[in-house]
């Protein structure tokens, strides 16, 4: 079986300030690993995937996460908050691409003026 | 940008009835799902559908639940007799390579 645990359900930022949120599986198998973000009523958008490439992966609105095999973690990081950026953010874990995804608890950022 | 979309956004239903949540898919994918999430817990899969056949499924899709892709761009869920533990939020989502979501289906079980 295949898990996700989100470390923080809320996380508060200033405007500018390093977004870190972090992720960590658990996989008895190689792991496809993504994040991604629902707005406010609106559905979920992936951000980034990792599929066994490169372990730096690079994802929309200037986010990008790195794969840690000896970690077990996938944390997600934007180096400068914009107020646009507040949402609910979950990582997530599969064995293949089109396989069912198995969801943390997720994120909810908040961005301070 | 092609997008999965749902209808209806919020529907409200007696204990007992049945109700048909529908999606339509991004037109050229070719794998299905349905998740949903209680109020305050996880997003948990319920279902996928491959080639119009059900391909995996949890322990919560139990025989009250169905699925079917009635004419080649719909996707509905059927709860048969629905329970109060069945409010969540609904969400449809296909793929070809990875899962795009719609916006999701309130249900609420009264």
């Amino acid at each position: 079986a295949q898990s996700v645990t989100q470390l923080g359900s809320h996380v508060s930022v200033s405007e500018g300030a390093l977004v870190l949120l972090r992720c960590n599986y658990s996989s008895s198998v190689p792991p496809y690993l993504f994040w991604y973000v629902q707005y406010p009523n609106q559905g979920l958008q992936l951000l980034l995937k990792y599929t066994s490439a490169a372990t730096l992966v690079k994802g929309i609105n200037g986010f990008e996460a790195e794969f840690k095999k000896s970690e077990t973690s996938f944390h997600l990081t934007k180096p400068s908050a914009h107020m646009s950026d507040a949402a609910e953010y979950f990582c997530a874990v599969s064995v293949a691409n089109d396989y069912k995804l198995s969801f943390g608890a997720g994120t909810t950022v908040t961005v301070r003026a | 940008e092609p997008e999965v979309t749902q209808t209806p956004s919020h529907q409200v239903t007696q204990m007992g009835q049945e109700v048909i949540l529908r999606c339509v898919p991004i037109s050229n994918h070719l794998y299905f799902y349905w998740y949903r999430q209680i109020l305050g817990q996880k997003v948990e899969f319920l279902v996928s559908f491959y080639n119009n056949e059900i391909s995996e499924k949890s322990e919560i899709f139990d025989d009250q639940f169905s699925v079917e892709r009635p004419d080649g761009s719909n996707f509905t869920l059927k709860i048969r007799s629905t329970k109060l533990e069945d409010s969540a939020m609904y969400f449809c989502a296909s793929s070809v390579s990875e899962q795009y979501f719609g916006p999701g289906t309130r249900l609420t079980v009264t």
